[in-house]
Parts: C-alpha cells; sequence; structure tokens
C-alpha cells in the first residue's frame, strides 16, 4: 500500500496483558513518529525514530512502554503490563527527513483496557 | 515546557465568514518548521499547510492560509470562506532540527450553516 499502514485498528485487552502495536511506514520514510491521543484531546508525543535508532525517548510514559524499529521498516510500539489509562488511539506517522516535508499518518489503532 | 500552545479550545464561525486558530510556539532553533493539520470526526489526520522558519512569505494553500510571525512566535491559521465540511479539530504541530514533530492541543471548530 503507498500509505502508512497500522494494525490492528482495535484492539481490546484485559488489564495487565501486553500488547503489541505495529505501524509500516511509507517506503523510504526515515522518520517514524509515535503518538497518543485520548478522546478529544491533542496529540501526544511518544518517540520517534531516525532510521533504526531512536533520538528522544521522553515522551514513553512509563517503563511499561517500549517501541523499535528494524530494517528502518516496520515499528512496534509494546505496552507492558496495561493499565486501564492507557486506553487511547495511538497514531503513527511517517516522513522523509527533511524539515519541510509533511508527516503522514496512519489510521491508528484503538487500544481499549478492560 | 509546552512546545506548542493552541489556546482556543473550541471556536464556532458561521458559514461563508473567516476564522483564525491561534497557535504560538517556543523554541531556540534557528531552523524549524510549523505545520497545520485537520482532523474530521473519522480521525484522519489532513496536512493543509507549511511554513519554514526561514520562509519570508506567509504561507497560502487554497483556503488556508498562514500568518507567520517570527519575532512572535506565533503561526496562526487563517481559513477563509468558511464551509460545513471545515468542521473538525485543527492542529498545529512544529518539526524542530533534530526533526521531533511537536503537536498543540488543538482547537475544534464547529461551522454553523
Amino acid at each position: 500500500g503507498a500509505g502508512v499502514s497500522q494494525s490492528p485498528s482495535n484492539k481490546v485487552t484485559e488489564k495487565g496483558k501486553d500488547v503489541e502495536l505495529r505501524c509500516d511506514p511509507i517506503s523510504g520514510h526515515t522518520a517514524l513518529y509515535w503518538y497518543r491521543q485520548s478522546l478529544g484531546q491533542g496529540l501526544e508525543f511518544l518517540i520517534y525514530f531516525q532510521g533504526n535508532s531512536a533520538p528522544d525517548k521522553s515522551g514513553l510514559p512509563s517503563d511499561r512502554f517500549s517501541a523499535e524499529r528494524t530494517g528502518g521498516s516496520v515499528s512496534t510500539l509494546t505496552i507492558q503490563r496495561t493499565q486501564q489509562e492507557d486506553s487511547a488511539v495511538y497514531l503513527c506517522a511517517s516522513s522523509f527527513l527533511q524539515m519541510n516535508t509533511e508527516a503522514f499518518f496512519g489510521q491508528g489503532t484503538r487500544l481499549t483496557v478492560v | 515546557a509546552q512546545k506548542i500552545t493552541q489556546t482556543q479550545p473550541g471556536m464556532f464561525v458561521q458559514e461563508k465568514e473567516a476564522v483564525t486558530l491561534d497557535c504560538t510556539y517556543d523554541t531556540s532553533d534557528q531552523s524549524y518548521g510549523l505545520f497545520w493539520y485537520k482532523q474530521p470526526s473519522s480521525g484522519e489526520m489532513i496536512f493543509l499547510i507549511y511554513q519554514g522558519s526561514y520562509d519570508e512569505q506567509n504561507a497560502t494553500e487554497g483556503r488556508y492560509s498562514l500568518n507567520f510571525q517570527k519575532a512572535r512566535k506565533s503561526a496562526n491559521l487563517v481559513i477563509s470562506a468558511s464551509q460545513l465540511g471545515d468542521s473538525a479539530m485543527y492542529f498545529c504541530a512544529m518539526r524542530e532540527s533534530d526533526y521531533k514533530l511537536s503537536f498543540g492541543a488543538g482547537t475544534t471548530v464547529t461551522v454553523r450553516a
């Protein structure tokens, strides 16, 4: 596909379980971003990658959150021991590593922790 | 500290009128980029307009224009001739020299017929 793809679209999990969210960026995009959006709220920065490196992990809410990117392509955001406050839409975006290029967003993964 | 501040949580505008959405930013970088995105109720993020820190002219894209006041660190979005389809949440974002992309809290715009 030509766009950013995220899977799954929806995920319902029980409190305490681990979840993995996947992001397939646009081919050739070096930069990859993860954000969290609660209902009606803004985009909370989580982490971003330049290639496979993450220069800024400052947005990860706790050590239960981790992310990796392999082959300069697919990225996985992992949340361990999920809590109800983790419920949100997780958005992934990718772009070329240039100042003036827009980031393209996936459709998001809606995570519900019950 | 907040990198991007959008002080208007919600705004109402009459159809065919113009509306200005405020955005101020905070950075010590000389090179940075400013973006506006639209998020309709469907949830998709739609890129609207871009302004570079070295651009001397204000950016325009159709009915969207960006009022860039560098000294005031302000990048307000102006939507002219509002349409019902403009009802959405609007986000201001900044990309700094390390390529991190930060977003504001957003402004919800409701266009009235």
